[in-house]
């Protein structure tokens, strides 16, 4: 079993609709989750962080964290083209100062017109 | 500076030439990652520094990779004897420091090639 499972897309959704992206994790001590936009050819770009049971919104953008089913969300509302990209789900369940990110391998997301 | 530095951007280099790739992170960033992504797949994790020391290197796939670190700035990344299943992007993050609460922030990468 993965660390990091994410399903590869790609996901295409009409522009304005929600987009749903999700991930799960296996190690139950996970800390803290991040989600990242990856556009082709470019490098990674923090979106999103939650640390807390239940929902986090940031503008179109809400993140959701289950813990007790080790199950994090990307909600992109109002979809858009240049959303278009990949979605990385990242997972830090180091304690202390000994910790790394360890990513999913992405969601692509097509946004249509 | 502003954002994460990496040079080259680019490298093209032949089989069996030692490489060296350079990450700047942001200035009072305390922790730097390095990673790996081979075209088409996700990030690979390959080390990381805490200031100059660096408490997990279980990520470097051969011992033909080291990695160090000065101060609490700039990092390079050494590849002996390149072979051409190391051909990649290496991208380079800093963090704050390496708690569990802080996401990264990535360089541009380099771009490597082995012909």
């Amino acid at each position: 079993q993965k660390e990091v499972e994410q399903n590869s897309g790609p996901l295409s959704v009409p522009e304005g609709a929600i987009a749903s992206l999700n991930c799960t994790y296996s190690d139950r001590v996970s800390q803290s989750f991040f989600w990242y936009r990856q556009y082709s050819g470019k490098s990674p770009e923090l979106i999103m962080s939650i640390y807390s049971n239940g929902d986090k919104e940031d503008g179109r953008f809400t993140a959701q964290l289950n813990k007790a089913s080790q199950y994090v969300s990307l909600l992109i509302r109002d979809s858009q083209p240049s959303d278009s990209a990949t979605y990385l789900c990242a997972v830090n369940k180091g304690t202390g100062t000994a910790s790394k990110l360890t990513f999913g391998t992405g969601t692509r997301l097509q946004v249509t017109l | 500076g502003a954002g994460v530095s990496q040079s080259p951007s680019n490298k093209v280099t032949e089989k069996g030439k030692d490489v060296e790739l350079r990450c700047d992170p942001i200035s009072g960033h305390t922790a730097l990652y390095w990673y790996r992504q081979r075209l088409g797949q996700g990030l690979e994790f390959l080390i990381y520094f805490q200031g100059n020391s660096a408490p997990d290197k279980s990520g470097l796939p051969s011992d033909r990779f080291s990695a160090e670190r000065t101060g609490e700035s700039v990092s390079t990344l050494t590849i002996q004897r390149t072979q051409q299943e190391d051909s990649a992007v290496y991208l380079c993050a800093s963090s704050l420091d390496s708690s569990t609460f802080y996401g990264y922030t990535f360089g541009s990468g380099t771009r490597l090639t082995v012909v």
